[in-house]
């Protein structure tokens, strides 16, 4: 079963403060690891992706820091802002063959308090 | 820029009763999903298809039918509703770049109901 764990369920932080989500993963076979960020009634929309031939992405205010030994990936959000406020997906694929899909961790409601 | 575009919004259904859930992409993308979304489960992955004329079951295809005939369209069918399929189906659509399935893109969601 791929499958691609996601935690914490739910988390809240103050405005500033550095939310953390991390993820782990089975299949060794992955080699796309993407984030979405939804909002309420949205559809997701890709917010920052990372593949495992680094350790760190950054993107504005918004990091990825990966590490393959482990099978574990994580988002981190500089700054926080209550407009970041969402429900954040992590996600894994594999490239080549025929699995063109994505595999999704539960997600994350994260509320920034202002 | 439409991106993909699910029809209808929003709809509440009988027991037994059946729909289709349309999603179009304007994107010239050759794959094409269909996805649920219930609280505390993420997305998932219920069928697929990688090309007009092909399609693929997922995590969860039990219930539920899709085809695409056309290269922009991929569509949803429910042929007996249960009350077990109310949920969020988004669509998404996405493109490869060399070997690579790139840039998911989703559409806003269809909310259905079944009593």
């Amino acid at each position: 079963q791929q499958q691609v764990k996601q935690s914490p369920q739910s988390l809240i932080v103050q405005k500033g403060g550095i939310p953390i989500i991390n993820c782990a993963y089975e299949n060794t076979a992955f080699d796309y690891f993407p984030w979405y960020q939804q909002f309420p009634g949205k559809g997701p929309a890709l917010l920052i992706a990372i593949r495992p031939d680094v350790s760190e992405k950054k993107e504005g205010r918004f990091t990825i820091s990966f590490n393959k030994s482990a099978k574990q990936f994580s988002l981190h959000i500089m700054d926080s802002q209550p407009g970041d406020s969402a429900t954040y997906f992590c996600a894994g694929g594999t490239s080549g063959g025929s699995n063109y899909k994505l595999t999704f961790g539960k997600g994350t409601l994260l509320t920034v308090n202002p | 820029n439409a991106g993909v575009t699910q029809t209808p919004k929003f709809r509440v259904l009988k027991t037994g009763q059946s729909m289709t859930l349309l999603c179009a992409q304007d994107m010239n993308h050759e794959y094409m999903y269909w996805y649920r979304q219930d609280p505390g489960m993420g997305l998932r992955l219920i069928h697929y298809s990688v090309g007009e004329g092909t399609t693929a079951k997922g995590e969860v295809p039990d219930g539920y039918n899709v085809s695409r005939l056309k290269k922009q369209n991929f569509l949803l069918g429910l042929e007996s509703a249960a009350p077990s399929q109310t949920s969020v189906y988004f669509c998404a659509s996405s493109y490869i770049s060399g070997s690579w399935n790139f840039g998911y893109t989703f559409g806003s969601g269809t909310r259905l109901t079944v009593v």
